[in-house]
């Protein structure tokens, strides 16, 4: 069964400390993977995108990394800020029997405190 | 530019009526997506629209319908609301990308569906 799980469930950090996030997928072969932050009450903003063959990418203090044989992700987050508490999910797109699929991870909801 | 605008915020229904959800897309982007969101499904994608055509369609009753119009503009229809129903519904764009593609999906902040 194609899945995507998400760990931790929960997480709280001091403020400037860093953490990592992490999601482990079934699905093989998969076209991309993506994660993204949501912020109580608005929409899903996009963090990175990765596909099949990249190890890594960062966007500011975010930095994924893909690791195909094991099947894991993770989101490292640096010099972590208030503003980072939200949840955090994890999203697989794949084909099977010629459509296009997405799974979404549960999510890590990340709470930072001064 | 403005980002991806989702009308109305929060919305009440009673089982068994009907509700019409409104997507505005941002300007020139002409792939809209809709999702639903609940607490113990997750998120999970409805179905995709491109020049006012359906694109792609996820796991759901065909209560669920939605149109594009020929300004990218969308809106989702679920009839016949049932309580599990209860749900943040979430329209995402992009210029030309599918949702399953490498493009970045810009999500609005959602519609709050709520089934008395």
């Amino acid at each position: 069964k194609n899945q995507v799980e998400q760990s931790p469930q929960s997480l709280i950090i001091l403020e400037g400390k860093n953490c990592t996030l992490q999601c482990n997928y079934t699905v093989s072969p998969f076209s991309n993977l993506r994660w993204y932050k949501q912020d109580t009450g608005r929409g899903p903003v996009s963090l990175t995108i990765m596909t099949f063959s990249e190890n890594t990418k960062s966007n500011g203090r975010y930095t994924a990394t893909l690791d195909a044989d094991t099947k894991q992700s993770s989101l490292h987050i640096t010099a972590s800020q208030l503003s980072d508490s939200a949840s955090y999910i994890c999203v697989v797109s794949f084909r099977s029997y010629n459509t296009d699929k997405l799974i979404f991870g549960t999510g890590t909801r990340l709470q930072v405190f001064p | 530019k403005a980002g991806v605008t989702q009308t109305p915020r929060y919305l009440i229904k009673t089982r068994g009526q009907q509700v019409t959800l409104s997507c505005s897309p941002i300007s020139g982007h002409r792939s809209v997506s809709w999702y639903q969101q609940t607490p113990g499904q997750g998120l999970q994608f409805l179905f995709e629209y491109f020049s006012e055509t359906q694109r792609n369609k996820g796991n759901f009753p065909g209560r669920f319908s939605g149109r594009q119009f020929s300004n990218s503009r969308s809106e989702m229809n679920v009839s016949t609301l049932e309580l599990g129903d209860s749900a943040l519904y979430l329209c995402a764009s992009s210029p030309s990308g599918t949702a399953f593609g490498n493009q970045p999906q810009h999500f609005g902040d959602g519609t709050r569906l709520s089934i008395l």
